[in-house]
């Protein structure tokens, strides 16, 4: 149980054009998905929490305009990268929390990711 | 305010060996602690969780931790290393005064040689 798929899992593009990256949650329902970027042997960095049915709550230093995220249903966010640049490409992995298995705790489970190359 | 320091970002071990990875935290709330594991190109798996239940935490894989609240530590331990171990591995903390935010650790990268 609680597995979360992403797709892509890799994409490359050129630089001005825009980038969709889907998250779903495949056997729950995930009210509160996570955005996070990771940078080549670094750890993980919190973009965005994304709440079904809202508007996403973005971390300092995060452009809103530019990391789109929707999250329309309750298994699935999608995260936009618009008019990408090279200084774009990262691996972003997107995690959802199950309310049923994680309780009261903050356990999330991370899809397995997608790299962005921005050529 | 909440953060983890892991204190070794490389280790190398000899396979059938013991592995030690060290981590301590720094948490207002009471804290939720993880460990999870990442092998290149892949997303995270949750190796174990502390939850404020019982202080010594079994995961997948022969892996445990020890929550000790005096040395604010958490660290992961396997009794003998399987080169399949091989990866990167993250001590992470949550709480409920976090929003249900996860904090990540820089990770340790463990190396297993045979």
């Amino acid at each position: 149980g609680a597995v979360v798929s992403q797709h892509p899992s890799r994409v490359i593009c050129k630089s001005g054009t825009s980038v969709k990256i889907e998250c779903r949650s495949l056997d729950f329902q995930a009210t509160t998905m996570f955005w996070y970027r990771q940078f080549p042997k670094q750890s993980l960095m919190l973009m965005a929490t994304s709440n079904e049915g809202s508007k996403a709550t973005y971390e300092q230093g995060v452009e809103k305009d530019k990391f789109l995220i929707n999250h329309a249903s309750l298994t699935l966010s999608t995260l936009t990268v618009t008019s990408a640049h090279p200084e774009d490409s990262s691996f972003y992995i997107c995690s959802a929390r199950d309310p049923w298995t994680s309780g009261s705790t903050d356990t999330q489970y991370f899809g397995p990711g997608t790299r962005l190359t921005v050529l | 305010a909440q953060s983890v320091t892991q204190l070794d970002s490389h280790v190398s071990v000899s396979e059938g060996t013991p592995v030690l990875l060290r981590c301590n935290y720094s948490s207002s709330y009471s804290p939720s602690l993880f460990w999870y594991v990442q092998h290149p190109n892949k997303g995270l798996q949750l190796l174990l969780k502390y939850t404020s239940a019982a202080t010594l935490v079994k995961g997948i894989n022969g892996f445990e931790a020890e929550f000790k609240k005096s040395e604010t530590s958490f660290h992961l331990t396997k009794p003998s290393a399987h080169m399949s171990d091989a990866a990167e591995y993250f001590c992470v903390v949550g709480g409920t005064g976090g929003g249900n935010k996860l904090t990540f650790g820089t990770g340790t990268q463990l190396k297993v040689e045979l």
